[in-house]
Parts: C-alpha cells; sequence; structure tokens
C-alpha cells in the first residue's frame, strides 16, 4: 500500500511569486485534504477535493486554489505569496464514504518559506 | 464555527501517566480524533471516538463526554519518544458531500524527561 507523498519538500520563494504543491493520495483513497500548519499551531483546513470536486473550504482567501485529478491526486496553488503563507503545507488522504471513521493520513508536508 | 482548546504545553516523567485534555464547542458532533505529531512530521492517527466512554488501545486510551464537549487522551507508561504534539481534531456535523471535515486545535507539546 502507497501512502501520501507530497513534492516539493522544502522550497523558497519570494513575496508575489506563485508556487504549487503537489500530493498522491494513498491507494485506494478518493478524498484528499489540503491543511495549513504554522510554528507551534495546529493544522488549518484550506480546502477538500472528493472526486475532483472542491467538498468545503476554510476560511483562505481565493488565491489559494486545488485541483483533483482522475487518479485523486491533487495540487494546491498559492498565488501573490504573502510572507504569512510560510508555513508546512499537509496534504491529508481518505476514503470518503460516510459513515466510515475517515482517519486522516498525511504526508511529510511541503515546508514553505516566504522571503 | 468550532472552538476546540487543548492545553499549550504539558511535561512528565519516564514511566508516569499524563492526561490531555480537549473541550470543544460545535454545532453538531459526528467524531473526535487524537492525532500525535513528532517535530518535523506529519501528523499519525492515534484514535477515534464517536460514542460516549473510553477506547483503550495498548499505553493510550481516549474518553469522550458528548454532553461536556470533552475528551481526553490519556498515555501511560510514558516513554521519551512519547514527546511530541498531541492533536485534538472534532469533526462537526456538517456532510458536504464525500466527508466530514475535521477541524483542529492548536496541540498540546508534551515533554517527557527521564
Amino acid at each position: 500500500e502507497t501512502g501520501v507523498t507530497q513534492s516539493p519538500t522544502h522550497l523558497i520563494k519570494t513575496r508575489g511569486q506563485q508556487v504549487t504543491l503537489r500530493c498522491s493520495s494513498q491507494s485506494g483513497h478518493n478524498t484528499v485534504s489540503w491543511y495549513q500548519q504554522a510554528l507551534g499551531q495546529g493544522p488549518q483546513f484550506i480546502f477538500q477535493y472528493y472526486r475532483e470536486e472542491e467538498n468545503g473550504r476554510g476560511n483562505f482567501p481565493p488565491r489559494f486554489s486545488g485541483l483533483q485529478f482522475p487518479n485523486y491526486s491533487s495540487e494546491l496553488n498559492v498565488n501573490a505569496l504573502e510572507l504569512d503563507d510560510s508555513a508546512l503545507y499537509l496534504c491529508a488522504s481518505s476514503h470518503g464514504l460516510a459513515g466510515a471513521p475517515g482517519e486522516l493520513f498525511f504526508g511529510e508536508g511541503s515546508r514553505l518559506t516566504v522571503l | 464555527g468550532q472552538n476546540i482548546d487543548q492545553p499549550t504545553e504539558m511535561t512528565a516523567t519516564e514511566g508516569a501517566i499524563v492526561q490531555i485534555n480537549c473541550t470543544y464547542q460545535t454545532s453538531g458532533f459526528n467524531g473526535l480524533f487524537w492525532y500525535q505529531q513528532h517535530a518535523g512530521e506529519a501528523p499519525t492517527f492515534l484514535s477515534y471516538n464517536v460514542l460516549d466512554g473510553l477506547e483503550e488501545k495498548g499505553r493510550f486510551s481516549s474518553f469522550l463526554s458528548r454532553s461536556k464537549g470533552y475528551s481526553y487522551l490519556l498515555l501511560k507508561e510514558l516513554q521519551m519518544k512519547d514527546s511530541a504534539s498531541y492533536l485534538c481534531a472534532v469533526r462537526d456535523g456538517r456532510a458536504s458531500g464525500g466527508s466530514y471535515i475535521p477541524t483542529f486545535g492548536r496541540g498540546t507539546s508534551l515533554i517527557v524527561h527521564p
């Protein structure tokens, strides 16, 4: 069984630039969630994709956008980067059946630094 | 919205027992999770409670009281490797599309010393 993989693991950008982060979900999982985790904080929900459709969104501006592909892998795009976007971005996959525990399986994260 | 509260930091001695509390206020409830996160690593699933009571899994147990909006994670026979952040996450009753979406607390940093 292949776990959740994310790329890149670390990256440095400057203010105003754009970034794309990638995630491959665990085999058999059709739901991908993205979280932002600032240092010393818990993960903050950005959005979730289920079968290629956005399925819920947290309190993040529209410059945070995403995609899910037919193989259930996903991308997170952030435009017009700001210093406060510096964080660990976590991707988590789950099986989106109603009633199932739906525990999240996290990738190792992409650590973004904005200078 | 949701409000999840847990202590920022706790310390304990190797071999001891520690209880990490989590209180929450949600508009609906569909389960509470505990995750462990070592520094620089991804969170990993520890436990899930949806009904009141205690769930035991080896050295770790988790308790839930839905009427009180309260949960705790109990760690027994503490080991140095248990030093980590412990995240409480609550799923509310919203069913958007395929699944429910958990909201995380800020985490409790547990330091285990010899």
